[in-house]
């Protein structure tokens, strides 16, 4: 079953960086853009930025700007987002999500992974 | 950004009932290829949000089709002809015609 797969969850402290990974079971995806949306506890779904797996282009939602940094490791097909001088608002689920079949629709979704903030 | 928004923001409803979720955007999302990149999604309690319907109308593989969407331009629905238990969840509408993706505040489907 083909399906994203994302590293395990975190607990940070302020100001620290965390990196979470995504990466594909089952299938090599090649020129698509894995997008990242993060889900804070209790509220809804925010759009982070995405990355393309072939060329590492990147593109950043301007409120994230100079804290995210997304790659991809093509050699094991591997996408990160690393996001740094995190604060407790920053605690949330943090999703990957790439569109397959479905033209301009996030149709495959890992499962999340929690990124909590504390001292 | 584009702003969605949703309306309602809850609803409860009888099982066997329809449902409509009304989603508006604060800009036209006809994108310049001529398609309308309005989605939406269904996240029940602890999993990740799941596709059911994309560029306005149509299903994605595996969703019932109790679940229909329709609209244009700034102004789109969803509707479940008959609700199944299952169905409870939050649903979003999400734009992708303009970078960054925005999505709705979500509605809550609960049975009464």
């Amino acid at each position: 079953q083909v399906q994203l797969v994302q590293s395990e969850a975190e607990v940070k402290k302020p100001g620290a960086s965390v990196k979470v990974s995504c990466k594909p079971s089952g299938y090599t995806f090649s020129g698509y853009s894995v997008y990242w949306v993060r889900q804070a506890p209790g509220q809804g779904l925010e759009c982070m930025g995405r990355v393309n797996l072939n060329s590492g282009a990147t593109n950043y939602a301007q409120r994230f700007q100079g804290r995210v940094t997304m790659t991809r490791d093509t050699s094991i097909s591997t996408a990160y987002l690393e996001l740094s001088g995190l604060r407790s608002d920053d605690t949330a689920v943090y999703f990957c999500a790439i569109s397959v079949v479905a033209g301009g629709a996030l149709d495959m979704w890992g499962q999340g992974t929690m990124v909590t903030v504390s001292s | 950004d584009i702003v969605m928004t949703q309306t309602p923001l809850s609803s409860p409803v009888t099982l066997g009932q329809p449902a409509s979720i009304s989603c508006r955007s604060s800009q036209s999302l006809v994108y310049s290829d001529g398609n309308t990149y309005l989605s939406w999604l269904q996240q029940r309690p602890g999993q990740p949000p799941r596709l059911l319907i994309y560029k306005i109308s149509n299903r994605f593989s595996g969703v019932p089709d109790r679940f229909s969407g329709s609209g244009a331009g700034t102004d789109f629905t969803l509707k479940i002809s008959r609700v199944e238990a299952e169905d409870v969840g939050v649903y979003y509408c999400m734009q992708a015609t303009q970078f960054p993706f925005t999505f709705g505040q979500g509605t809550k489907l609960e049975i009464k």
